[in-house]
């Protein structure tokens, strides 16, 4: 199975942009046909679906963050990334990127351990 | 968007017990696509049950998962002091792909 290993800043300012990365290991990002999925958990609450990108590009994003949000792979260093936009403290969550399945791209089937992101001035 | 609602908010038990846990989506999940997920103080979820009813890998067959439309059940048949945790489910049919509240499971 996968190991997928978050990271990126514990702490930002808000208006700040929120950027992290997600290293795969254990196969491939290109030669698979997987979506790769970033879900998020504010401290004490539940989970909240970010987004999706497939290794061909494609992405799917939460209408509630579409307009801030980047994601997107780089096949070369096996990597996923999000880009999160003009932060605020409603941001504050751990961060958590998964495997997703190869039909299904909203389902989460390995997880890496999440990062603690804090937004405060 | 579909809302996921998930009951009850926590479900107190004691080791042996059966555990039945529910969730109702505010329309119908489509093909089933529905998901069961287990989240520990300070990890991860893990999941458990894919497509309302497929055993992930790994996942013990006390663990089942039941129902279609908007109506789904995880059923755990006796429970195991490991099981004690918090339970979601999951639509991922239709985007934006949507999660329940969560039910709280506590040893009683």
């Amino acid at each position: 199975q996968p190991q997928l290993q978050e990271s990126g800043p514990g702490l930002l300012k808000p208006s700040e942009t929120l950027s992290l990365t997600c290293t795969v290991s254990g196969g491939s990002i290109s030669s698979s046909s997987y979506y790769w999925v970033w879900i998020r958990q504010p401290p004490g609450k539940g989970l909240d679906w970010v987004g999706n990108v497939h290794f061909s590009g494609s992405t799917d994003y939460n209408p509630s963050l579409k307009s801030r949000l980047t994601i997107s792979v780089d096949t070369s260093k096996n990597q996923l990334s999000l880009k999160l936009s003009s932060v605020t403290a409603a941001d504050t969550a751990v961060y958590y990127c998964a495997r997703g399945g190869s039909a299904n791209p909203g389902i989460a089937v390995y997880w890496g351990q999440g990062t603690l992101v804090t937004v405060s001035s | 968007e579909i809302v996921l609602t998930q009951s009850p908010g926590t479900l107190s038990l004691s080791p042996g017990e059966r555990a039945t846990l529910s969730c109702w989506a505010s329309q119908s999940v489509r093909n089933s696509c529905l998901a069961w997920y287990q989240q520990k103080p300070g990890q991860a979820p893990r999941l458990l049950i894919y497509g309302a009813s497929g055993r992930a890998t790994g996942i013990p067959d006390r663990f089942s998962g039941s129902g279609s439309g908007t109506d789904f059940t995880l059923t755990v048949s006796r429970l195991e002091p490991e099981d004690f945790a918090v339970y979601y489910c999951q639509q991922y049919g239709s985007s934006p792909y949507t999660f329940g509240q969560g039910t709280k499971l506590e040893i009683k």
